[in-house]
């Protein structure tokens, strides 16, 4: 059974970076073609899809963070990891990771708790 | 980007009810869609991928319809474990892009 749990900081200043990372049990992040991605939910709000890294190695950011994004991969650590440079109050929200591309690549299929940060001085 | 659009943003209804909500997407992407349940304080589950299949140990109560730009899940014969925020997904290109989600609440 695939887990996946984030860590990190849970609150962060206004324009500094906001580091986080997710721990995959029980599947290694460099086996299969998966994709693994980030994904936020401001507090009352909806989804929305951060970037993800493939088992390779590329990367795929959604163009409305691209310029602040960097996801990254520790094989050694079984790990995956976000960066979000410049935060404001705007990226407080439950930051997810997830796996996807067991079916497609985009789909889904399994998800950490996820991790509250909040940017607040 | 391609625009998900919910319908409707929530519902109420009793246990026992058949229960739909629509997708709309703002081109077409074939079947490249997905469903989602979350309950509060808790982590988006997968419930239905490439718009009618089924995911391993979810009820089959749950089904999913259609493709294109319009889509539709099913919820026949409402649970008390049922009422949760549903979303819908497009997996179809990059940034993949969400629902603003469906409330299903007691009535």
């Amino acid at each position: 059974q695939v887990q996946l749990q984030e860590s990190g900081p849970g609150l962060v200043k206004p324009s500094e970076t906001l580091s986080l990372t997710c721990t995959v049990s029980g599947g290694s992040v460099s086996s299969g073609s998966y994709y693994w991605s980030w994904i936020r939910q401001p507090p009352g709000k909806g989804l929305e899809w951060i970037g993800y890294i493939y088992y390779s190695g590329s990367t795929n950011y959604n163009p409305s963070l691209t310029s602040r994004v960097t996801i990254s991969v520790d094989t050694s650590k079984n790990q995956f990891s976000l960066k979000l440079s410049s935060v404001t109050a705007a990226d407080t929200a439950v930051y997810y990771c997830a796996r996807g591309g067991f079916y497609q690549a985009g789909t889904l299929d399994y998800w950490g708790q996820g991790t509250l940060v909040t940017v607040s001085s | 980007d391609i625009q998900m659009t919910q319908s409707p943003s929530s519902l109420s209804a009793s246990v026992g009810d058949r229960v739909t909500i629509t997708c709309r997407a703002s081109q077409s992407i074939s079947n490249y869609l997905n469903w989602y349940q979350q309950k509060p304080g808790k982590a988006p589950k997968l419930l239905i991928y490439t718009a009618s299949s089924l995911q391993s140990g979810v009820p089959s109560r749950f089904s999913g319809s259609g493709s294109g730009t319009d889509f539709t899940l099913t919820i026949s014969g409402l649970q008390p474990e049922d009422f949760a925020t549903y979303y819908c997904q497009q997996s179809y290109s990059t940034p993949w892009t969400f629902g603003q989600g469906t409330k299903v609440e007691i009535k």
